[in-house]
């Protein structure tokens, strides 16, 4: 167990619905990133929060969008699913918001859009 | 853009051998990489890192080679065991801590 945890592991819904993903970060852990890893893109950085600021922007479409509660777990919302958004969605975290050894990554979430 | 990337997408390795699995990465600028490991179903797992002030940096059957003169990654697997048997990415990671990976290499060690 890594400390980060993603809720759900796995998720299918059809295309056009709207799904929300949970992270929670490892104890201690600020910071929170999302990416994305799909078979013909690998692993795409999607966004970053620190302390419940958005820090850092990637390759995140405008159907998708994210934000760092209070507490500092994280929801990546999904909305007008189409079928290339499957893949899975990964959490990671980490103490600071810049370079720093301890980072972390959930186990993922697996979406399938049908 | 700058990118990170594998040349070999998968390596099959004996059981016991050596394995090298290798990055190039085009940010001249980069000053730090992360080596991470992948089992299916899982999250990346850190394996190693190093710094652009070093050229090398050793962990537990794991080395990292870092030349910068041709920017070039490497990460040796001393006497690869079944375990070993993953996706393995190079990333580079920037002054916010994002990482950016590249493609990934399949290692199969067979026995």
């Amino acid at each position: 167990d890594s400390g980060v945890t993603q809720t759900p592991k796995h998720l299918i819904t059809a295309t056009g619905q709207r799904v929300t993903l949970r992270c929670s970060p490892r104890s201690g852990d600020l910071s929170v990133y999302w990416y994305q890893q799909s078979l013909d893109q690998g692993l795409q950085f999607l966004i970053q929060y620190y302390n419940g600021e958005e820090r850092a922007k990637g390759n995140i479409l405008e159907r998708f969008s994210a934000q760092q509660f209070p507490d500092l777990h994280s929801e990546l919302n999904l909305s007008s699913l189409e079928l290339g958004d499957s893949a899975l969605y990964f959490c990671a975290s980490s103490v600071g918001a810049g370079l720093n050894y301890g980072y972390t990554f959930g186990s993922g979430t697996r979406l399938t859009v049908v | 853009g700058e990118s990170v990337g594998l040349h070999l997408p998968t390596l099959s390795v004996q059981e016991g051998d050596n394995s090298i699995i290798n990055c190039a990465y085009s940010n001249s600028a980069s000053d730090y990489f992360i080596w991470y490991k992948q089992e299916s179903g899982k999250g990346p797992q850190f394996i190693i890192d190093i710094r652009s002030n070093m050229d090398k940096r050793q962990g537990q059957r794991v080395t990292v080679l870092l030349n910068k003169t041709v920017k070039h990654l490497s990460l040796q697997i001393a006497a690869t065991q079944p375990g070993d048997s993953a996706v393995y990415f190079c990333a580079e990671i920037d002054s916010w801590g994002k990482l950016q990976f590249g493609a990934g290499t399949q290692v199969v060690v067979t026995p």
